[in-house]
């Protein structure tokens, strides 16, 4: 069965630390994986990865995917309050269903 | 502008009754799916329609129906048979079943008491 599993769970950091995000994966004909940003509501999306080895950057997050170990981090520098949100990661495959399989989430939690 | 919503953002219902959540967009998205959201377990998938006029179950469909009648539309209705309905409903749209970006709607909080 497909799965993803991402760690630690919940984290607590203060501004300005820099903080990295896991994420492993199961996932039957892996195509992508994606990380998104939850504060409340609708996910954001930050980054989806395919090939391994190379980063994606975006101000001061980036991620990077890892195909041997199966595995991703989403890390984030200099973090601010507004990064506090629930960070979810997701792997694409199995098919022609466009089906994404999500991890139970990392709650990032800032404090000033 | 171009986006997701759904309807209502707090619903509350008894239970026994029949609800039924709504998901529009004007992204021209293909694909859209229905994801339920509780504290600790990431996104589970509900239903999903790659087309319009046509939808699959996903993982965890017992207890929902779907219609895709529209492109623009795709409502999930949360029956009495769901045991435990009350979690974050969120709708999702994809541009086609290829293309795995996913955009989200803000959700919709349904309570059952």
């Amino acid at each position: 069965e497909d799965k993803v599993v991402q760690s630690p769970l919940s984290l607590v950091v203060h501004e300005g630390d820099t903080v990295t995000l896991n994420c492993s994966y199961e996932v039957t004909n892996f195509r992508s994986l994606l990380w998104y940003k939850q504060e409340k509501k609708a996910p954001t999306f930050l980054f989806m990865l395919t090939s391994s080895g190379i980063e994606k950057k975006s101000g001061r997050l980036s991620s990077i995917l890892d195909k041997k170990e199966l595995s991703s981090i989403l890390n984030i520098t200099a973090t601010q309050t507004g990064d506090s949100a629930i960070y979810l990661c997701a792997g694409h495959g199995s098919g022609n269903t466009g089906k994404l399989i999500f991890g139970q989430g990392t709650t990032l939690q800032v404090k000033p | 502008d171009g986006g997701i919503t759904q309807s209502p953002k707090y619903l509350f219902r008894k239970e026994g009754q029949n609800v039924t959540l709504s998901c529009e967009q004007n992204l021209n998205h293909d694909a859209m799916y229905w994801y339920r959201q509780d504290p600790g377990q990431g996104l589970r998938l509900i239903y999903y329609s790659q087309i319009v006029n046509d939808f699959q179950k996903g993982d965890i469909a017992e207890g929902y129906s779907v219609s895709r009648e529209k492109k623009e539309s795709f409502p999930l209705t949360v029956t009495s048979a769901q045991k435990n309905p009350t979690a974050f409903y969120l709708c999702a749209s994809q541009k086609t079943w290829d293309i795995h970006e996913q955009y989200f709607g803000p959700g919709t909080r349904l309570t059952v008491t």
